[in-house]
């Protein structure tokens, strides 16, 4: 059975306190994994993709890495604007559909 | 207006009320879903459509009744709904077959249902 697991629930850091979230996940061919963030009120927006394991992809402070059971989201030095949920999904071929985890709300502390 | 607009942003209704929630898609994506967001869960889908058919209904309970007249409308019909259907529900579009972007999410509506 597909499924996506987030962890931890929840992460307080001071600002410049780097980090990483995980993500871990059982797919049946996995197409693609995805990273979103979430602020409070507002749909996810997309941040990354990745599509093969010890792909990497970065964006400002963030750095998303991928082997084939689990995703990281590595966030160096984070600023109180990074508080949100972050979420991970997993599409598997054949599949026009999305597996999400339940997110990680990080809250970064100034 | 781009990307993917959704209203009502808050909607309270009760549990005899009628009432529905619109998404719009100016992205030209051709796929559009319903996801349900409660707190502390994974989203759950609740249906897909590919060019205006529905494809996938994941067994969602029939006070919920989706409509996609074209592929850049849905509506989810909502009557008679029970307190924990009270959430975010978020609408999604993308183009069929997947995208290197995944979906795009409206803001969403959030619902309480009293």
């Amino acid at each position: 059975e597909d499924q996506v697991t987030q962890s931890p629930e929840a992460l307080r850091l001071q600002e410049g306190e780097s980090s990483s979230l995980n993500c871990s996940y059982t797919v049946s061919g996995l197409r693609g994994l995805f990273w979103y963030r979430q602020d409070p009120g507002k749909g996810p927006e997309f941040l990354f993709t990745l599509y093969s394991a010890g792909e990497e992809k970065e964006k400002e402070r963030l750095k998303a890495t991928l082997t084939k059971k689990e995703s990281f989201l590595h966030i160096t030095a984070p600023k109180p604007e990074d508080s949100a949920t972050y979420l991970c999904a997993v599409q598997p071929y054949n599949f026009n559909k999305f597996y999400f985890g339940s997110g990680t709300k990080l809250n970064v502390k100034p | 207006e781009t990307g993917v607009t959704q209203t009502p942003r808050h909607l309270v209704m009760g549990m005899t009320n009628k009432k529905s929630l619109k998404c719009e898609q100016h992205l030209g994506h051709n796929a559009m879903y319903w996801y349900k967001q409660s707190a502390k869960k994974p989203l759950e889908l609740m249906f897909v459509y590919n060019f205006k058919e529905q494809t996938e209904n994941n067994s969602v309970p029939s006070r919920f009744s989706p409509e996609c007249p074209n592929s850049s409308h849905l509506f989810l019909h909502l009557h008679t709904l029970q307190p924990e259907d009270s959430a975010l529900y978020l609408c999604a579009s993308s183009q069929t077959g997947g995208s290197n972007y995944g979906y795009t999410f409206g803001s969403g509506t959030r619902l309480t249902v009293v």
